[in-house]
């Protein structure tokens, strides 16, 4: 069975610095996706980025990027340059592509707060 | 454009009321779902069909009823309300393979229960 574990429920970083949000997950199926999502307080989930498990390199999005570890079931998101509005809840997620029918499976969540 | 659209957007309701979701997609998806999101902000998933075929079915109670009358609609029907229902409930959809098969959500539907 795919887990999805997020062991910070709150975080707090002041603006323009670097903050790690924690994933780590588990699962047999050798091919897979990891998911981040941010849902601000308006209450909408916006897909930030994905890191597939035979992908060699971290993935990357603008201020964005992925810590993939595969061997340690890590993938961290790493914020750079933090702004007031990256304060939003943070749901890691996963997806196993060749079992579960598709099932993506999401972690508790982490809150995220930039202070100015 | 909005991709994914959620009517309506907020729904307060006794209990014991039938109610429906509707869920639209104009990414041209294969895959929708729905999910509820509780007071704590847990996100879990409850169905997903595959072209109008069911492939997902968790735990859900039997008062809760998806209906896909063509691939791009999903819609929630949920009959004899209680209030443990209130919750958010994110329609989302996705492509299946060839990719990462990330899943697009909808709004959300903020559902009361009283």
């Amino acid at each position: 069975a795919q887990k999805i574990t997020q062991t910070q429920p709150g975080m707090f970083v002041q603006e323009k610095e670097a903050v790690t949000l924690d994933c780590t997950y588990d699962t047999s199926d050798p091919s897979y996706g990891l998911f981040w999502y941010k849902q601000p307080s308006s209450g909408e989930m916006i897909f930030l980025i994905y890191q597939g498990s035979y992908d060699q390199q971290n993935a990357t999005e603008g201020r964005y990027s992925l810590n993939f570890q595969k061997a340690r079931k890590s993938a961290n998101l790493v914020i750079s340059a933090s702004q007031l509005g990256d304060s939003a809840m943070y749901f890691c997620a996963m997806r196993d592509f060749t079992s579960n029918a598709g099932k993506s499976t999401f972690g508790d969540g982490t809150t995220l707060t930039v202070k100015p | 454009d909005t991709a994914v659209s959620q009517t309506p957007k907020y729904l307060v309701t006794q209990m014991g009321n039938d109610k429906s979701i509707k869920c639209e997609q104009n990414l041209g998806h294969d895959t929708m779902y729905w999910y509820k999101q509780d007071s704590k902000k847990f996100l879990k998933i409850m169905f997903s069909y595959n072209n109008k075929e069911l492939i997902i079915n968790e735990t859900v109670p039997n008062r809760f009823s998806p209906k896909s009358p063509d691939k791009a609609h999903l819609n929630l029907h949920i009959n004899s309300l209680e209030l443990g229902d209130s919750a958010v409930y994110f329609c989302a959809s996705s492509q299946p393979g060839g990719g990462s098969e990330t899943q697009y959500f909808g709004p959300g539907t903020r559902l009361l229960v009283l």
